[in-house]
């Protein structure tokens, strides 16, 4: 069993669209979070949840909203894309909010706006 | 503010002999440090971590990285590269305490020639 899906692997719209990637995690975790893989493979913190608290957001433009249904689910919605948000953006989860936990990535989306 | 450096960004080896991917950091007090791998159009996978104790860290698929306080380094190493160990490695460094995000290094490209 793939411990952190995503959904869809591949997404590829136009300017102007609103989308939103799935991502769950079946590993019982309480903290989950969105990364953004810029072309440069350079990765950055988006989001991070804890029991669907918001703790950390980054200097993230608010057309990205995350939404947590429940602790196994972290949700990425984006409003009006632009051509800079093409990227690879990967959900990962951990036990908790401590520090010396390890990550555990999904597989990554990769979104191409045209 | 805590930062991490991968001061090389390819690292090429011959099979059979030992690899080191370098990493050094910048943060205050005593960090956790992580290394993850990333292979092609995937995401990223745990190898292993420094929490405390012996400087001397082992993980997994026979990589070890050594922990430095006085150089603040944590390389990574392999007595002996395999062709599979080619992939994209990532140095990451977090602050002790509770709700602080991890910061990933620029990753280096490891080849394995045969």
């Amino acid at each position: 069993d793939t411990a952190v899906s995503q959904t869809p692997k591949y997404l590829v719209t136009q300017m102007g669209n609103d989308k939103s990637i799935k991502c769950e995690q079946n590993l019982g975790h309480d903290t989950m979070y969105w990364y953004k893989q810029d072309s440069k493979k350079f990765l950055k913190i988006m989001f991070s949840y804890n029991n669907k608290e918001l703790i950390i957001n980054e200097t993230v433009p608010n057309r990205f909203s995350p939404k947590s249904p429940d602790k196994a689910h972290l949700n990425l919605h984006i409003n009006s894309l632009e051509l800079g948000d093409s990227a690879v953006y990967f959900c990962a989860s951990s036990i908790g909010l401590a520090g010396n936990y390890e990550q555990y990535f999904g597989p990554g989306t990769r979104l191409t706006v045209t | 503010a805590q930062s991490v450096a991968q001061p090389e960004d390819q690292v090429n080896v011959a099979e059979g002999n030992p690899l080191t991917v370098k990493c050094t950091y910048s943060v205050s007090g005593n960090p956790y440090l992580f290394w993850y791998v990333q292979y092609p159009n995937r995401g990223l996978q745990f190898l292993l971590k420094y929490i405390t104790g012996d400087n001397l860290v082992k993980g997994s698929y026979g990589f070890e990285a050594e922990f430095n306080k006085s150089q603040t380094s944590f390389h990574l190493k392999k007595p002996s590269a395999l062709v599979s160990d080619s992939a994209l490695y990532f140095c990451a460094v977090r602050d002790r305490g509770y709700n602080n995000d991890m910061r990933f290094g620029a990753g280096t490209r490891l080849t394995v020639k045969p």
